[in-house]
C-alpha cells in the first residue's frame, strides 16, 4: 500500500524551514527519501532504518518512527536548489529494496 | 562512472502496439528494478529483476513483461498498448547482498506516449 504524505504541496521563501511527513499503514524496515525535479529523475537523498535513526544530508535531514510507521524530512535554512517533488519510499523486511512510493510532496522556493 | 542509462528517450506508439524500453544500470549494480511514473504521480513498481530472473512483480498485468542479460542490462516489453499506458518508464538499479540498505539510482526514463 502506498505511504501517505503531507503536505502535497508547500510554498517556501528562501530561508525558512519546512517538514515533509510520510505515513505508512504497513510495518517497515526502512524508509528512503529522493527529489526529483521537473524533467528530471528521482535522486537519492538518505535511507533510514528502523529503530529511531535520524540523518542528515547538508541541512536537509530526517527521522524515522518506527513504531508509528512514520518518517519526517526536515529543510532547514532552504535554498533555491531544494525545489522539486520530494518522496518518501518504504522498504519492508525482506522486501529486497522493493520500494514503495509515496503521494509525493512539491516543494516550491522563492527569493 | 556511467550512472543508469535509458533507451530511447521518447517514444510515440500507437494503441495495440508494443514496445522494449531498455536499461543498463549504474557499474557494480547487479539489481534493476522498473517504475511506472504517470504524470504528477509518484513512481509505481513494475517488476525487479536479479540474476536474471524476475524476483518481485507489481500489480502490473500480464502485459508488462521483462528481460535481464548476464551483464545485468534489462529490457521493459509492453503488449498490447492502451492509452493508459503512456509515462515516464524508470529504470533503477542497486544492489543486492551484504545489506538490504542499497538506495536505488534512477535513470532519466523513457517518455512513452500512446495514441
Amino acid at each position: 500500500q502506498q505511504p501517505v504524505q503531507s503536505p502535497q504541496a508547500v510554498i517556501l521563501r528562501e530561508g525558512e524551514d519546512a517538514v515533509i511527513n510520510c505515513s505508512s499503514s504497513k510495518a517497515l524496515y526502512s524508509v528512503h527519501w529522493y527529489r526529483q525535479k521537473h524533467g528530471e529523475a528521482p535522486v537519492f537523498l538518505m535511507i533510514l532504518l528502523k529503530g529511531g535513526e535520524q540523518k542528515g544530508h547538508e541541512k536537509i535531514s530526517a527521522s524515522f518512527n518506527e513504531k508509528k510507521q512514520q518518517s519526517s524530512l526536515y529543510l532547514t535554512a532552504s535554498q533555491l536548489s531544494y525545489s522539486g517533488t520530494y518522496f518518501c519510499g518504504t522498504e519492508r523486511r525482506g522486501g529486497y529494496q522493493k520500494v514503495t512510493f509515496g503521494t509525493g510532496t512539491k516543494l516550491q522556493v522563492i527569493p | 562512472d556511467a550512472g543508469v542509462t535509458q533507451s530511447p528517450t521518447h517514444l510515440i506508439k500507437t494503441r495495440g502496439q508494443q514496445v522494449t524500453l531498455r536499461c543498463s544500470p549504474k557499474s557494480g549494480h547487479d539489481t534493476v528494478s522498473w517504475y511506472q511514473q504517470a504524470l504528477g504521480q509518484g513512481p509505481q513498481f513494475i517488476f525487479q529483476y536479479y540474476e536474471e530472473e524476475e524476483r518481485q512483480r507489481g500489480n502490473f498485468p500480464d502485459r508488462f513483461s521483462g528481460h535481464q542479460f548476464p551483464n545485468y542490462s534489462s529490457e521493459l516489453n509492453v503488449n498490447a498498448l492502451l492509452l493508459g499506458d503512456s509515462a515516464l518508464y524508470l529504470c533503477a538499479s542497486s544492489i543486492t547482498g551484504g545489506s538490504y540498505n542499497s538506495p536505488l539510482h534512477f535513470g532519466n526514463g523513457t517518455r512513452l506516449t500512446v495514441t
